[in-house]
């Protein structure tokens, strides 16, 4: 069964840090991948999507996530990250054929400091 | 406006009863989604739906039930047989577009049980 493991559950980083968070998957076909952001409070909010072409996609807000096929991941990027970043990050992956699933991560929950 | 609507935003209901969760969305969507959402758990997918008159159960169907008449709506039955109901529901659609899929989510349905 298609499974999506976040590794990193709570995160914490200084504003100006760097931020990389992992994302993998195990589903063997072809797959189109996302990450999410929940600000505290709201909804979820599409920050990136990867189809196909080129495998760094770039999303709003700064972030980008690769996409390593050979690895099966998709690891969400950010040079340097801002207090206001402090949210809930979700990866999720969706079968692109066949069954059509959409399978979510368990999510990280990344605080950023002053 | 097109989009995914939820109803109710909030619900309570008795320890034992059956509720239903209403999702509708306008957006000529063939694929739609069940998600439970608790903390630390990220979404775990409770239905799916590719198409009118077919679902499939997603990783926790357990004690829910779901029916797909119309492609535009999607209703969740909690059963009494969820042993945890109380949890923030979200639907969502999918559309297939060419070079990839995106997705859309409603408001989310938080139900408490009693």
């Amino acid at each position: 069964a298609q499974s999506v493991s976040q590794h990193n559950h709570h995160v914490i980083l200084s504003e100006a840090a760097s931020l990389e968070l992992g994302c993998n998957y195990s589903y063997g076909g072809t797959v189109n991948l996302f990450w999410y952001v929940q600000y505290p409070g709201q909804h979820l909010q599409l920050l990136l999507k990867y189809f196909s072409g080129d495998p760094l996609v770039k999303g709003i807000k700064g972030f980008e996530a690769e996409f390593i096929k050979s690895k099966f991941s998709f690891n969400l990027r950010k040079p340097s990250v801002q207090w206001s970043d402090t949210a809930e990050y979700f990866c999720a992956v969706n079968e692109a054929g066949g069954g059509n699933k959409l399978t979510f991560g368990t999510g990280t929950q990344l605080k950023v400091e002053l | 406006d097109g989009g995914i609507t939820q109803s109710p935003k909030y619900l309570f209901r008795k320890e034992g009863q059956n509720v239903t969760l209403s999702c509708e969305q306008n957006l000529n969507h063939d694929a739609m989604y069940w998600y439970r959402q608790d903390p630390g758990q990220g979404l775990r997918l409770i239905y799916y739906s590719q198409i009118v008159n077919d679902f499939q159960k997603g990783d926790i169907a357990e004690g829910y039930s779901v029916s797909r008449e119309k492609k535009e709506s999607f209703p969740l039955t909690v059963t009494s047989a969820q042993k945890n109901p109380t949890a923030f529901y979200l639907c969502a659609s999918l559309t297939r577009r060419v070079g990839g899929a995106e997705a859309f989510f409603g408001q989310g349905t938080r139900l408490t049980v009693v």
